[in-house]
């Protein structure tokens, strides 16, 4: 099993559409997750941390469950210009911070 | 701030040739990250260095590729020699701290082509 895995997609939706985008992760001990936006050609840049209890950052929402070890990101009303990859990104605990990328999930919003 | 800055941005090379990548960190930032895109693997971490001291490098293929960072403000990843499955991009990231919440933030990134 890969340490994080994600559907590559991709999700064709329509603007104003709500999305779901899920990100399981095998290391239990897994301390930090975060989602990073990647748009074509470009680099990874954070979209929002994901905390315990879950968090909103105005259209998105993002979600852990740790009994099933995964996150989530829910993109609501989407727009064309949320067309991009997702990746979602899992830190191991125990004082070492080694980063751990899925390979992303594209999204193609059209009009 | 300008951001982390890579160069060069493209380079096209020849199988054995040596590649020399560059990299400025954030100013103030104490860790630094070198990665690997391709298609076929995702982003991988090659290595990752706190302090300007290397942490962990399980993720640098093999002893081709070697990487350094002399100062705070400076790292290189060179590649020597190369060969063509070393197509990719090469990005550069820092964090202002070592914690398990810091934030990353990305260079533009290098694209290298090996013929």
């Amino acid at each position: 099993r890969k340490e994080v895995e994600q559907d590559p997609g991709p999700f064709n939706v329509p603007e104003g559409a709500t999305v779901a985008f899920n990100c399981t992760y095998s290391n239990s001990a897994s301390q930090s997750f975060f989602w990073y936006r990647q748009d074509c050609r470009k680099e990874p840049k954070l979209l929002m941390s994901v905390y315990s209890s879950g968090n909103e950052d105005g259209r998105f929402t993002a979600q852990l469950n740790r009994a099933s070890q995964y996150i989530s990101l829910l993109i609501r009303d989407s727009k064309l210009s949320d067309s991009a990859t997702y990746l979602c990104v899992v830190s191991a605990g125990g004082g070492s911070y080694i980063p751990t990328f899925g390979r992303g999930t594209s999204l193609i919003v059209h009009p | 701030d300008a951001g982390v800055i890579q160069s060069p941005r493209h380079e096209v090379t020849e199988m054995g040739q040596e590649v020399t990548l560059r990299c400025k960190p954030i100013s103030g930032h104490n860790s630094l990250f070198w990665y690997r895109q391709t298609m076929m693997r995702g982003l991988e971490l090659l290595i990752y260095f706190n302090n300007n001291v290397p942490i962990d490098d399980s993720g640098m293929p093999e002893d081709r590729f070697s990487a350094k960072m002399p100062n705070a403000s400076f790292s290189t990843l060179k590649i020597q020699p190369s060969e063509p499955r070393d197509s990719a991009v090469y990005f550069c990231a820092s964090s202002e701290g070592a914690g398990v919440l810091e934030t990353q933030y990305f260079g533009p990134g290098t694209r290298l082509l090996v013929l």
